[in-house]
């Protein structure tokens, strides 16, 4: 089975920090995507990256950076956390290239509050 | 546009009862995917199944079925002799190429309700 595991279920930290949310898959999966869950606004793509170190942006970037230095390993950072960033993030992986329509594998999630 | 309607905000029923989800969608595409997940109150979202445009056979899962038709752009979920087990929120999701490049794009999801 494929494992996704995110670094923490639950985090709060404090406007202006820089805040680092951590990723893992385990099944080499090339796609990595990081959502924001929002109530009444769905699933959100933040950012995906379809190879090391390359990434491309989703429907809402800003705010936020990524990093993928290892292909198991999916980096979210928010640069100076605000209290509108305070969301559930969830973290993805799905193989194929680019284009790709596999199913995407999630993980359990963060709950992310920003004070 | 692609895009992917789920009405159905949310949907309460009494255990053992049959419900369906329903999942409307909207595409340019000739070769789509369709799929949903599961996503329970601990928070994880759970592939369930994946269908590509070309095949509309139903599927069945235990007590699982999907219903596919490409004439009204719909691909419905069923659930048979439900369990409180199956209380969550259901997505459906759309992958074509088209705009998005296969990204999904995501219903607004259906919370169901399964009373004991």
């Amino acid at each position: 089975d494929v494992k996704v595991t995110q670094s923490s279920r639950y985090l709060v930290k404090r406007t202006g920090e820089k805040v680092f949310l951590e990723c893992v898959q385990d099944m080499d999966h090339e796609n990595m995507f990081w959502y924001r869950q929002d109530p009444g606004l769905g699933l959100r793509l933040i950012y995906f990256s379809y190879d090391v170190k390359m990434k491309e942006k989703g429907d809402i970037p800003e705010g936020y950076s990524v990093s993928r230095e290892k292909k198991e390993r999916f980096s979210l950072i928010l640069e100076s956390a605000s209290t509108n960033q305070t969301s559930m993030y969830l973290c993805a992986s799905s193989l194929g290239d680019r284009a790709s329509n596999q199913p995407q594998h999630f993980g359990d999630g963060t709950r992310l509050s920003i004070l | 546009a692609q895009k992917v309607t789920q009405a159905q905000t949310e949907i309460s029923v009494v255990e053992k009862e049959d419900v369906t989800l329903d999942c409307v969608y909207e595409t340019r595409d000739t070769t789509y995917y369709l799929f949903w997940y599961k996503q329970p109150p601990s928070g994880e979202l759970v592939f369930l199944i994946r269908r590509n445009s070309f095949d509309e056979q139903n599927e069945i899962s235990g007590r699982y079925s999907w219903n596919f038709q490409k004439s009204t752009s719909s691909f419905n979920f069923t659930i048979t002799a439900s369990q409180v087990v199956d209380s969550a929120v259901y997505f459906c999701a759309l992958s074509a190429l088209g705009d998005s490049n296969y990204q999904l794009i995501w219903g607004a999801g259906t919370k169901l309700i399964i009373k004991p």
